[in-house]
């Protein structure tokens, strides 16, 4: 079984619609991220928690919320979806050193 | 300047060839560096941790130039299974950790 299990891996939706990626690990990490990834620019981080209720901003957070209620979940919500968040998005997972452990990914698309 | 960059390529190379990517950073706090591989449409999976003495595996080996603040790849012996995205990863020392990844150098091993 994967360590790190994101759910959907697919979606569709249309622009003003609420979305919510959930993302799963059993790995015991405190750290959770969660990146979106598009083509020519590389990972960008949109928020991190370091440890349940625990919420940190990154790079990219407007239009984006987060939520941490349990070591093992970390879930982003897009409350009004519009196109330029066709994505890819990754969570990953960290404990006290820097490697971090990737998701699947969920590939969003926003009509 | 971007804070991690790298040549996007393609490289494109024929199997048993000896290819190199280099990757600059900006930060010259940062203090942790990484080489990971991503398949097509999949996540980032570590591929080695770069230490200041350089290190190799197997065929793989990455070195660190802290003065010029660089990272280079090298890979020998190319097989068609190394045909992928590469991504340079610089950690982020400022009041938020973070890691930062580059857009990724992209690979092609031809038979």
């Amino acid at each position: 079984d994967a360590d790190v299990t994101q759910t959907p891996r697919n979606r569709i939706t249309k622009t003003g619609k609420r979305i919510m990626l959930e993302c799963s690990q059993t790995k015991g990490h405190d750290r959770m991220y969660w990146y979106r990834q598009d083509p020519g620019l590389g990972l960008r981080l949109i928020y991190y928690s370091f440890d349940v209720k625990d919420i940190n901003k990154g790079e990219i957070s407007d239009g984006y919320s987060v939520s941490r209620q349990a070591q093992a979940k970390f879930s982003l919500s897009l409350e009004s979806a519009i196109p330029n968040q066709t994505a890819l998005y990754f969570c990953a997972t960290s404990q006290s050193t820097d490697t971090q452990y990737f998701g699947p990914g969920t590939r969003l698309t926003v009509l | 300047r971007k804070e991690v960059e790298q040549d996007p390529g393609p490289f494109n190379v024929p199997e048993g060839a000896t290819v190199a990517f280099n990757c600059t950073y900006s930060n010259s706090a940062s203090q942790s560096f990484f080489w990971y591989r991503q398949d097509c449409r999949k996540e980032p999976k570590l591929l080695m941790s770069v230490y200041s003495s350089g290190n190799e595996d197997g065929r793989f080996t990455a070195q660190l130039n802290r003065a010029s603040q660089y990272i280079s790849l090298l890979i020998r012996d190319s097989k068609l299974s190394d045909s992928a995205t590469y991504l340079c990863v610089v950690n982020w020392m400022d009041s938020s950790y973070k890691l930062i990844f580059g857009s990724g150098t992209r690979l092609l091993v031809r038979p």
